[in-house]
């Protein structure tokens, strides 16, 4: 099975729906991310969370909330979806343990689309 | 200004040609320098990384940072069709991290 697994991995949902993005990952890892990826501006960070009790907001925040439900379970959620939050989803997990360069391990993407 | 730019290509090569893939930057702040593998459809892997100037080899990998320049990059030897993906740069101040746009690479047979 999957070290870092995301649900659903695709999903197609209208304007100003609510939608939630799930991660769950087995490898331990105290540090998890969301990161959107669009064609032309690369991954870039929305939010990250060091523990369960420390969520911080990253780069493209607006428009995105986060919930760190246990360490193992990172959710993204778009309170009311728009067309330009279209993109591919990837969460990622690292170990804060690991000394060095904290490698990411990211999961497979889910792809959204906001009609 | 972004944080890391990178040539997005598409860069198509032969088999068996060297590949050169480069990033600059403009934060001082970065100390961690790594390379991002991507195939359709995946999520990245990480491929390689490196912590201060100079070069790090890894099979037919080399890694490259020049600290002075704001520039690294990632030397493919001995091609093959397998390389064939999406390579991101990606550098870190030990918290966050800034992923380059990658680069599409093709490696004809």
């Amino acid at each position: 099975d999957a070290d870092v697994t995301q649900t659903p991995r695709n999903r197609i949902t209208k304007t100003g729906k609510r939608i939630m993005l799930e991660c769950s990952q087995t490898k331990g890892h105290d540090r998890m991310y969301w990161y959107r990826q669009d064609p032309g501006l690369g991954l870039r960070l929305i939010y990250y969370s060091f523990d369960v009790k420390d969520i911080n907001k990253g780069e493209i925040s607006d428009g995105y909330s986060v919930s760190r439900q246990a360490q193992a379970k990172f959710s993204l959620s778009l309170e009311s979806a728009i067309p330009n939050q279209t993109a591919l989803y990837f969460c990622a997990t690292s170990d804060s343990g690991t000394s060095g360069v904290n490698e990411q391990y990211f999961g497979p993407g889910t792809r959204l689309t906001v009609t | 200004q972004k944080e890391v730019e990178q040539d997005p290509g598409p860069l198509s090569v032969p088999e068996g040609a060297i590949v050169s893939l480069n990033c600059t930057y403009s934060n001082s702040a970065f100390q961690y320098f790594m390379w991002y593998r991507q195939y359709s459809r995946k999520g990245p892997e990480l491929l390689m990384y490196t912590y201060s100037s100079g070069n790090k080899e890894d099979g037919r990998f080399t890694a490259q940072v020049d600290k002075s320049s704001k520039y690294i990059s990632l030397f493919i030897r001995d091609s093959q069709p397998s390389d064939s993906a999406t390579y991101l740069c990606a550098m870190s101040t030990g918290n966050q991290f800034y992923f380059g746009t990658g680069t599409s690479l093709t490696v004809i047979p």
